[in-house]
């Protein structure tokens, strides 16, 4: 069985351009969320879909941060533009009923 | 505010001594999982423990939904077990709040 698949894996941008990062939920799986991991402040939550409707949209995270989730087995995570704050692992992860299964994640970094 | 306290940030143990990791809650809670990581790794999930005590191995974890805690036991410890252990807690819908982690570094 599949888990969780990222990409890519890593990926480095210039201040103030756009990057996308796609998530690939467990098949099957109904529930969607991304993450955001860093040292100080841990892991966040960006966003969660329930059978790809927006359930939550992370407060803070709003004005550059966009989530999408065009059908059951595909989401992209889109920064716009990117600060060097940004810097971080970004998580996407599933779960059908209770327990949430993790991507191996994106690392980006904003230079 | 904080709804997930981890204890302890790190600890340090010698190969084969025992480890206690808790988790307390300020809000109820629907479900808790306990997840492990290693530097520059993904989230794996160890124990998915909505109450009560599971086993697997030398792990054990134990929720006790009315106290709003979990703890994780790690007994015999290895070299190997050294990593990150986040636990996190489900409230309202499935969203997963995590605590800060606890860094464990067991030494031969």
């Amino acid at each position: 069985d599949a888990g969780v698949t990222q990409t890519p894996r890593h990926e480095v941008a210039e201040k103030g351009q756009t990057i996308i990062l796609k998530c690939e939920p467990v098949s099957g799986h109904n529930d969607l969320f991304w993450y955001r991991q860093t040292k100080i402040q841990g892991l966040e939550l960006l966003s969660y879909f329930r059978s790809k409707s927006l359930m939550e949209d992370g407060g803070a995270f709003k004005d550059r941060f966009k989530a999408e989730m065009l059908n059951s087995s595909f989401s992209t995570l889109k920064i716009q533009p990117t600060e060097p704050k940004d810097s971080a692992v970004y998580l996407c992860a599933s779960s059908l009923r209770q327990e949430v299964f993790f991507g191996k994640g994106t690392r980006l970094t904003v230079v | 505010g904080q709804q997930v306290q981890q204890s302890p940030t790190s600890l340090v143990l010698q190969e084969g001594e025992n480890a206690e990791l808790q988790c307390n809650f300020s809000t109820s809670l629907n479900s808790m999982q306990w997840f492990y990581q290693r530097p520059g790794g993904s989230l794996i999930s160890v124990f998915y423990n909505p109450s009560g005590t599971k086993q697997s191995g030398r792990l054990t974890s134990t929720t006790v939904i009315k106290e709003r805690r979990s703890s994780l036991h790690i007994s015999s410890s290895q070299i190997t077990d050294s990593g990150t252990y986040l636990c996190a807690m489900e409230s309202n819908y499935n969203v997963l709040y995590f605590g800060s982690g606890t860094k464990l570094t067991v030494e031969p």
